[in-house]
């Protein structure tokens, strides 16, 4: 099966310029997953969506900050304007919902998104 | 206020040995604990997950959990370079959907 597909893998935009992240789950999984890793603060969860709904975006840092999912095999991350502060890796992940099982409860991670703003 | 608390390391240890990374919780209500591999560059990956007082055991791994200490450790027996990595460890968030993640410990097992 193909995992976590997340594009662009990397990127470095200018400071003001919009950056638009894009993420395709498993087939099947009901939660999707936006998280950002830097050295400073660790993976921290932006948002989750449960059948494209979005439940949690209590993690987003500012109004610059945006996420959709308009169906179930897609996802997108947006940053508008862009600030050198947000350069960080975003992971986007999925996971399908069986409590008390493996698979139920393992959170699979993309390859993530390498973002550089200067 | 960050939840999950680790040593960051780096924790060196030499090939053949045990390695022990621990790991602490604020949220008393947590109820599943899990320990991701994370190489330079890659994404994290799911080793081990626990629910229940005690020891779990699979392979060189033993993840054990304390939830009166509110406290998770992960046992790594044999140590192998390859097993250089930082660890992560994740508990599950209120809502019980998401994880929160500790910064990770880095481990370098030495030939």
């Amino acid at each position: 099966d193909a995992g976590v597909i997340q594009s662009p893998r990397h990127e470095v935009t200018e400071m003001g310029q919009e950056v638009t992240l894009r993420c395709k789950p498993i087939s099947g999984h009901d939660y999707l997953f936006w998280y950002r890793q830097t050295m400073m603060r660790g993976l921290e969860l932006l948002i989750y969506f449960n059948n494209n709904v979005p439940i949690d975006d209590s993690g987003m840092p500012e109004d610059r900050f945006s996420a959709k999912m308009p169906n179930a095999s897609f996802s997108t991350l947006k940053i508008q304007p862009s600030e050198p502060r947000d350069s960080a890796v975003y992971f986007c992940a999925s996971k399908k919902l069986g409590r008390g099982t493996l698979s139920g409860n393992t959170i699979y991670f993309g390859e993530g998104s390498w973002l550089t703003v200067v | 206020q960050k939840e999950v608390e680790q040593n960051s390391g780096p924790l060196s240890v030499p090939e053949g040995a045990i390695a022990s990374l621990n790991c602490t919780y604020s949220d008393r209500g947590s109820q599943s604990f899990f320990w991701y591999r994370q190489y330079s560059g890659k994404s994290p990956e799911l080793i081990m997950f626990i629910y229940s007082n005690g020891d779990k055991e699979d392979g060189r791994f033993t993840a054990q959990l304390n939830k009166a200490s509110q406290y998770v450790s992960l046992l790594i027996r044999d140590s192998q370079p390859s097993d250089s990595a930082t660890y992560l460890c994740a508990v599950n968030s209120n809502s019980g959907y998401a994880l929160n993640f500790g910064k990770g410990t880095s481990l370098l097992v030495t030939p």
